[in-house]
């Protein structure tokens, strides 16, 4: 049984468009979100946090969260080719652990 | 600020022999430190919960007599793969997280990574 569900893509974007990546997470009590970018062969790079329900926006990204619904978004404004990577949810389910998606591969094409 | 350091990058070893990666945070001392292995094309799969000073918390499935911890100081654990075989072979990533960093309590900070092979 998956805990968190994402699109594994790819999901292709034209550059300077509005990237969208969705998460759903199972029925538990979820303190804090977490997305992280990764690049092809290298380690996750922390992109965003999110605790509270609503919108929070740092420069080009934008989570929201909506725990009644068990989801969790990534915006990405103004899309670029460096922003081409897979994108990992990841919720903390309380137990001080993360708990990733599988990611989602997203091709910004130029 | 939040840097994590691992080494060494990359290790190729012979079936049978022991590796130890080191797995470091610079800038802040990491009360928690979190032991990851990716296959290719595979999500993160958590491995080991280790605190500073006590004995690491396993994963179903992950044999600790084999994927040896210590987490001997608040900024360096080591995972060290006893006796390893061609299916060890995959991509080791270490996280860290603080209680006094920024005031957020389990944000993970990942470190580049130690990419085994086993030949």
């Amino acid at each position: 049984q998956k805990e968190v569900e994402q699109n594994s893509g790819p999901l292709s974007v034209p550059e300077g468009a509005i990237a969208s990546l969705n998460c759903t997470y199972s029925d538990r009590v979820s303190q804090s979100f977490f997305w992280y970018r990764q690049y092809s062969g290298k380690s996750p790079e922390l992109i965003m946090s999110i605790y509270s329900n609503g919108d929070k926006e740092d420069g080009r990204f934008t989570a929201q969260l909506n725990k009644a619904s068990q989801y969790v978004s990534l915006l990405i404004r103004d899309s670029q080719p460096s922003d081409s990577a897979t994108y990992l949810c990841a919720p903390n389910f309380g137990n001080e652990k993360l708990t990733f998606g599988t990611g989602t591969r997203l091709t910004i094409i130029p | 600020g939040a840097v994590v350091s691992q080494h060494p990058s990359r290790v190729i070893c012979k079936s049978g022999t022991s590796v130890k990666i080191e797995c470091r945070s610079l800038d802040f001392q990491a009360t928690t430190m979190f032991w990851y292995r990716q296959f290719p094309k595979q999500s993160l799969m958590l491995m080991a919960t280790s605190n500073e000073g006590s004995k690491a918390t396993y994963e179903q499935g992950v044999e600790k007599d084999k994927f040896l911890i210590n987490h001997a100081s608040l900024t360096l654990s080591t995972l060290t793969v006893t006796s390893a075989h061609p299916e060890d072979s995959s991509f080791y990533i270490c996280s860290a997280s603080s209680e006094r960093l920024a005031g957020v309590t389990d944000t993970q900070y990942f470190g580049p990574g130690t990419r085994l092979t086993v030949l």
